[in-house]
């Protein structure tokens, strides 16, 4: 089945670092999502992109779409600590039936 | 406005024991539903997702089963608890399989 990768696994940084997680895939997608999930909270949508190349910005966020649209990531810039959290990307593949792959996700810890 | 709910919030049940969690979801019609676990620290694994009352589809064999009685009514069940049935579950629901999805606050369940 379709695997979907993201690293790194962890990240740990100073607020005001900037921080940047990637989301790849074994096929090519038509849509991409990513969503965010607050320690002990549940998963909250962020942006969806289904062009090839497309850049979206969110205030301090900014979402990637690849050429070959087989990755995308996620940059965020200056983090502060509302940014902690876990930011899963979800993939999905043409197709009827098809639903959304989730990452594993990339856990953010922001120091104050 | 939608609104997804679910229950228990927490559960903690003995190993061979029934289960079963209830979601619902308000303000939406013929909504595409789903129930994910997540075991602690990891990524999100889709178990049943359903396009319609009565249609449900498996994404992974196991002692869990799902059942849709009501258009925004969804609800997980298992005969008899394993300890790796222990996780957060939760429930989403998007208008289309392509759409954004929107998560419930989840069921903490731990079988001891």
């Amino acid at each position: 089945g379709q695997q979907v990768m993201q690293i790194p696994q962890y990240q740990h940084v100073q607020e005001g670092e900037d921080f940047t997680t990637y989301c790849n895939s074994s096929t090519t997608l038509s849509n991409i999502q990513w969503y965010k999930q607050r320690p002990g909270g549940h998963p909250v949508f962020l942006i969806q992109l289904v062009k090839s190349g497309e850049v979206k910005k969110q205030k301090r966020l900014t979402f990637q779409f690849g050429e070959a649209k087989k990755n995308s990531s996620l940059h965020i810039t200056a983090t502060q600590t509302t940014d902690v959290g876990t930011y899963f990307c979800a993939a999905l593949t043409a197709g009827y039936g098809q639903n959304f792959v989730f990452g594993p996700g990339t856990r953010l810890s922001v120091l104050p | 406005s939608q609104t997804i709910h679910q229950w228990p919030a927490t559960l903690v049940q003995p190993v061979g024991s029934p289960l079963s969690l209830e979601c619902t979801v308000e303000g939406t019609s013929n909504p595409n539903l789903y129930w994910y676990r997540q075991a602690a620290g990891r990524g999100l694994q889709l178990l049943f997702y359903s396009v319609g009352i009565g249609q449900i589809s498996s994404e992974v064999p196991q002692n869990l089963s799902a059942s849709r009685p009501q258009d925004r009514q969804f609800i997980l069940s298992s005969k008899k608890l394993l300890l790796s049935d222990s996780g957060f579950y939760l429930c989403a629901w998007s208008v289309y399989s392509y759409n954004e999805q929107f998560f419930g606050p989840g069921t903490r369940l731990t079988v001891l």
